[in-house]
């Protein structure tokens, strides 16, 4: 059974980068496709981006001047990078598995989530 | 952007009752819907995809309906462990691939 976990800072200054990465166990990272997806506390799920196992990658047409992501297979593991962060990027940020299931698109396997809080 | 309103934003229920929640799309989806539960200080699990497919180890309890801009989550007997957040997920446009706002179910 595939299972992901998100690793970083907590904190991260205003105007620095967000930096994350998920480690994935029990498959291999080059596989299957992954998405990063965000929650502020109290607040909705927000989907930011998306990487392929084909090497596309689609970002949230709202973030995507700020975002980086990419996956190292010989870590077996894939990063999130997110620059010039404000308040408004604090949020509870989940790695996720997206897989096809009878060819629909879904998120069906999720990290617990990483709280990062931007602050000075 | 594919905007994903959910109805309502919250509501109070009783063990046993039924319950329905709604999610329409701005413009057509065909059935690229999913559901998700998500408990406090949990992460989202997936209930339903394809509007209307049961994701494996789900109770038939939980279904969804619908299709185009219309659809509809059902807990046809609500159980103690149900109370939680419920969101839809449109898959049909990509890149943006949006969430509803969530519908908080609580105890009445």
């Amino acid at each position: 059974q595939v299972q992901v976990q998100e690793s970083g800072p907590g904190v991260v200054k205003p105007s620095e980068t967000l930096s994350l990465t998920c480690n994935v166990s029990g498959g291999s990272v080059s596989s299957f496709h992954w998405s990063w997806i965000r929650q502020p506390a109290g607040k909705g799920l927000e989907w930011i981006g998306h990487i392929y196992n084909t090497g596309r990658i689609d970002y949230s047409p709202s973030l995507k001047s700020r975002l980086t992501m990419s996956v190292d297979t010989s870590k077996n593991q894939f990063s999130l990078k997110l620059s010039t962060v404000t308040a408004a990027d604090t949020a509870v940020y989940y790695c996720v598995r997206e897989w096809y299931t009878s060819g629909w698109a879904t998120f069906d396997y999720w990290g617990q989530g990483t709280l990062v809080t931007v602050s000075s | 952007d594919v905007q994903m309103t959910q109805s309502p934003s919250s509501l109070s229920a009783s063990v046993g009752d039924r319950v329905t929640i709604n999610c329409r799309a701005s413009q057509s989806i065909a059935k690229y819907l999913n559901w998700y539960q998500q408990k406090p200080e949990k992460a989202p699990i997936l209930l339903i995809y394809g509007a209307s497919g049961l994701q494996s180890g789900i109770p038939s309890r939980f279904s969804g309906s619908g299709s185009g801009t219309d659809f509809t989550l059902t807990i046809s007997s609500l159980q103690p462990e149900d109370f939680a957040t419920y969101y839809c997920q449109q898959t049909y446009v990509t890149p943006q691939l949006t969430f509803g706002g969530g519908t908080k179910v609580e105890i009445k």
